[in-house]
């Protein structure tokens, strides 16, 4: 089956520890994008990769980072940098990324509480 | 700056039609698309607007005015499994969502 990844579905860190999140797509997808949503609240951009070994910074990458040495991961890091983690987490991929249709997959979303 | 503006809340009956408005104001602009999520669950797609005009598929109809940097999403025949958030996006320079509006349908 094709699609898209997250792990774990809930995670629980103390304050001050940096956490990483999975994810991961079979879909053979050259674009990823990582998202948060906040309870009632719409998703807003993280980070964002077109290709293999570039990527780019969304409205709220502060705190935030990622890797994509593979096409078909890229985990994002919640740094103690980052004032306020708790949320939501969902991870996209799409077909290339670039202009035109470009309809976004999403995984099961990662829900993170900081103690 | 970049904004998506869509309504907070709908109410709507089943068996009744509901329209979602979304206004936008963002670097660059390649199409608008609609998605739509339940209580906990992940976005899904329901449809894309590149160019003017309207977009038909089952249920459910999208349409883009470009020039008035707007667009609606249109659910026909209201089932109680519609309930849920919608969000609009915008594909610009990067990919940018609104607040969403929660639709509630009751019986």
């Amino acid at each position: 089956d094709g699609g898209i990844t997250q792990s774990p579905k809930y995670l629980f860190r103390k304050e001050g520890q940096n956490v990483t999140l999975s994810c991961e797509q079979n879909l053979n997808h050259d674009a990823m994008y990582w998202y948060r949503q906040d309870p009632g609240q719409g998703l807003r951009l993280i980070y964002y990769s077109q290709i293999v070994n570039d990527f780019q910074k969304g409205d709220i990458a502060e705190g935030y980072s990622v890797s994509r040495e593979k096409k078909e991961s890229f985990p994002l890091t919640v740094t103690s940098a980052q004032k306020n983690p708790t949320a939501f987490y969902l991870c996209a991929s799409s077909m290339n990324g670039g202009e035109g249709t470009d309809t976004q997959y999403f995984g099961p979303g990662t829900r993170l509480t900081v103690l | 700056g970049q904004s998506l503006e869509q309504p907070s809340e709908v109410t709507a009956v089943e068996g009744a039609i509901v329209q979602i408005n979304c206004t936008y104001q963002t670097s660059g602009f390649y199409g608008l698309s609609w998605y739509q999520q339940h209580d906990g669950g992940a976005p899904t797609f329901l449809s894309y607007n590149g160019l003017d005009g309207l977009e038909e598929t089952g249920r459910f109809s999208s349409f883009l005015s470009r020039s008035d940097s707007y667009g609606y999403l249109l659910l026909q025949e209201l089932q109680m499994k519609d309930s849920a958030s919608y969000f609009c996006a915008v594909k610009g320079n990067d990919m940018r969502f609104g607040a969403g509006t929660r639709l509630t349908v009751k019986p």
